[in-house]
């Protein structure tokens, strides 16, 4: 089955500066790869999601890029606040009625 | 707020219980996904219904089962309760069948087994 691997599992930057978080997949059929951020005590939120026909997808401060050829995906934040500073999960999804498996996590702590 | 709402909000038992957890998903929606989120952990997949049938299974046990309703409401039944089955438990929901469609999570119930 799926297998995805997360790294950094903690990782901690200044304010103003760029973080960046890679996942791994192992199933070559996922297709769909959603980011989600969490936190301290709240739900899971949807915060971009890319496809695997799209090798890159931006919005605003969030970027997530996808290499098929090395399955894996990264989450890109620019101009971090501290107010990002949460759990981030990576998920993988091998098709349609399928089972979604998610990363590890990564805790960011953004640094004023 | 997301538009999915959860009871109870936490729930202590004991081992060898059973409990039942709900989830009312946003109007409108017609999937919900089940997910296990145990302490400083992951999220874990358990199980995926679209208007009333089971859609997707993930890393469900046997001790647990769900089902969900003409009103499409949802519920996860847990039995024979162990220690390690404490976790939150999250609901979501999503507008379609597909599980590519954004899912929308409740603010999920806290089960303590002690």
């Amino acid at each position: 089955g799926e297998n995805v691997e997360q790294h950094p599992s903690t990782l901690s930057v200044q304010e103003g500066d760029s973080a960046v978080i890679k996942c791994t997949y192992s199933d070559s059929a996922s297709n769909y790869f959603p980011w989600y951020k969490q936190e301290l005590g709240k739900r899971p939120q949807l915060i971009i999601d890319i496809r695997s026909n799209v090798g890159e997808k931006k919005d605003q401060r969030i970027a997530v890029t996808l290499n098929k050829t090395a399955k894996h995906f990264s989450l890109h934040i620019t101009e971090t606040q501290p107010e990002d500073s949460a759990v981030y999960f990576c998920a993988a999804l091998r098709g349609y009625g399928q089972n979604f498996v998610f990363g590890p996590g990564t805790r960011l702590s953004v640094l004023p | 707020d997301s538009g999915v709402t959860q009871t109870p909000k936490h729930l202590i038992t004991a081992t060898g219980q059973r409990v039942t957890l709900r989830c009312s998903p946003r109007s409108g929606d017609l999937s919900v996904y089940w997910y296990q989120q145990s302490l400083d952990q992951g999220l874990q997949f358990l199980i995926q219904y679209y208007n009333g049938e089971e859609r997707a299974k993930g890393n469900i046990l046997e001790r647990f089962s769900a089902q969900q309703f003409p009103d499409l409401h949802s519920e996860l039944n847990l039995s024979s309760l162990e220690l390690g089955d404490s976790a939150l438990y999250f609901c979501a929901s999503s507008g379609g069948g597909s599980t590519y469609n954004e899912q929308f999570f409740g603010p999920g119930t806290r089960l303590t087994v002690l």
